[in-house]
């Protein structure tokens, strides 16, 4: 069973314009939220996170929101350029679980964005 | 600083063959771990250590063996390689653990560059 769903598969969007990308999740004790790039033949970069006592954090270019009651969140890049284009994870992670080890990233799918000229 | 490095950058085995994936980081970090991602899917946590000695399982670590004799290595062994095991694995390092009480907020977990595995 998915914990994290990044349900849009590949994103194309034109230069200048917003990129919107979706992440839902279902595991409520998620409670910091990451976001990384990846480009071809390399490994995913952390791009930004937000924290889940906020509902916005933003980064220059980057912004994610995090609406907890509808467990989703998004990251709004704009305006886009053509080095976005790359495969976008949503990774949250359980920051305040006490049961024991230290259980990493969970990654969604991740959202292939393309930025058209 | 090199960062996280991995050797080899890809490998093609047959099933039943053994071998070892290495994974070195120069930034004194304590938490490394290792994951794999398959077409389609997210990364998957298969082994992490969060200190010389002491290694955990992940999410997927059947068929995969790990040891953490110093700070800096973490190799990933594949006993009796599989066909279900042709997968890309990238190795990650960050300050602190990720995920549990205390986890690194702000530590960025840093990954290399990949492995890409073929098993025949």
């Amino acid at each position: 069973d998915q914990q994290v769903k990044q349900n849009s598969p590949s994103l194309s969007v034109q230069e200048g314009r917003i990129s919107i990308l979706n992440c839902d999740y279902t595991n409520s004790m998620f409670d910091y939220f990451l976001w990384y790039k990846k480009y071809p033949a390399e490994g995913p970069t952390f791009l930004i996170s937000i924290s889940s006592i906020k509902d916005k954090n933003e980064d220059g270019r980057f912004t994610v929101f995090l609406n907890k009651s509808a467990k989703h969140l998004s990251l709004h890049i704009v305006p886009s350029q053509p080095g976005d284009s790359a495969v976008y994870f949503c990774a949250p992670i359980r920051a305040m679980y006490s049961g024991g080890g230290a259980d990493g990233l969970t990654f969604g799918k991740g959202t292939h964005l393309i930025i058209q000229p | 600083n090199a960062g996280v490095t991995q050797t080899p950058k890809f490998q093609v085995l047959k099933t039943g063959q053994s071998m070892t994936l290495q994974c070195a980081q120069d930034m004194n970090h304590e938490y490394m771990s290792w994951y794999r991602q398959d077409p389609g899917m997210g990364l998957r946590l298969i082994h992490y250590s969060v200190g010389a000695g002491i290694t955990d399982q992940g999410e997927v670590p059947n068929g995969y063996n790990v040891s953490r004799s110093t700070t800096e290595d973490f190799p990933l062994r594949l006993l009796s390689a599989a066909p279900s095991q042709t997968s890309v694995y990238f190795c990650a390092s960050s300050r602190r653990a990720t995920g549990g009480v205390g986890s690194g907020l702000d530590d960025e977990q840093f990954f290399g560059p990949g492995t890409r595995l073929t098993v025949l």
